[in-house]
């Protein structure tokens, strides 16, 4: 069972807005803002699209953003394309021993 | 660009040691900007971190592995290597090793990964 919890799927139409939760605890999402979000296309690395909550790496489309409130952090991805199908995952610092923690991941389905 | 790239056997006898060395180009290990890391990822299943190393040598495990791991660094050859011991088939996954900046307060987060072998643990 993965320390963060995130839905199983979810599923949007081409051009619409969704959005994947990542609910943790105060040791981890809710104490720091040290959430990062990884895309994984089958077969793939995974790959930086958010850290620290809100910050885009270069290269990654202003359509994906992120977000906070409480102990559940948030990606949305603005006007779906069929090239965002895939595994999300998200990650938060944890101040438990274990330093790192990832959600179980998101699968995303472009209809 | 900075690329990592995992290497080692695919398959593995349990109770066995397993072992895998990743090879970074594009950059030097001993940039003491980065913590170099070994996650992985069971196959469909989520993704869970291991342990890190700087290039001084310093490490730092996860504790439900701990027991088991080693994580070294050879600067020389801008390699650090992963080896879990005491396999079993529970060990099977895509092992990644993984690039963390450490700059400032900026923290926590793989912004350069390796493509991934898959391991099995298997007889």
């Amino acid at each position: 069972q993965s320390a963060l919890t995130q839905p199983a799927s979810v599923s949007g139409s081409p051009g619409q807005s969704i959005t994947i939760s990542c609910t943790g605890t105060s040791s981890d999402v809710g104490g720091y803002n040290y959430v990062s979000w990884y895309q994984q296309h089958p077969g793939k690395a995974p790959k930086l699209m958010i850290y620290e909550v809100s910050n885009r790496p270069s290269g990654v489309s202003n359509r994906f953003s992120g977000s906070k409130s409480g102990n559940t952090a948030s990606l949305t991805i603005s006007g779906l394309q069929a090239e965002d199908e895939a595994d999300y995952y998200c990650s938060s610092y944890t101040s438990s021993s274990t330093y790192v923690v990832f959600g179980g991941g998101t699968k995303l389905t472009v209809l | 660009q900075v690329q990592l790239q995992e290497s080692g056997p695919g398959l593995v006898k349990p109770s066995q040691t397993l072992s895998l060395t990743c090879t970074v180009s594009g950059g030097s290990i001993s940039s003491g900007d980065y913590y170099w890391s070994w996650i992985r990822q069971p196959p469909g299943k989520g993704l869970e971190w291991i342990g890190y190393i700087y290039y001084s040598g310093s490490t730092y495990y996860n504790p439900s592995l701990k027991s088991r791991v080693t994580i070294s660094v050879d600067t020389s050859k801008n390699q650090f290597s992963l080896k879990l011991s005491s396999v079993t088939a529970a060990d099977t996954a895509v092992y990644y090793c993984a690039r963390e900046p450490i700059t400032g307060t900026t923290r926590y987060y793989f912004d350069y990964w390796g493509q991934g072998t898959l391991v099995t643990v298997s007889s």
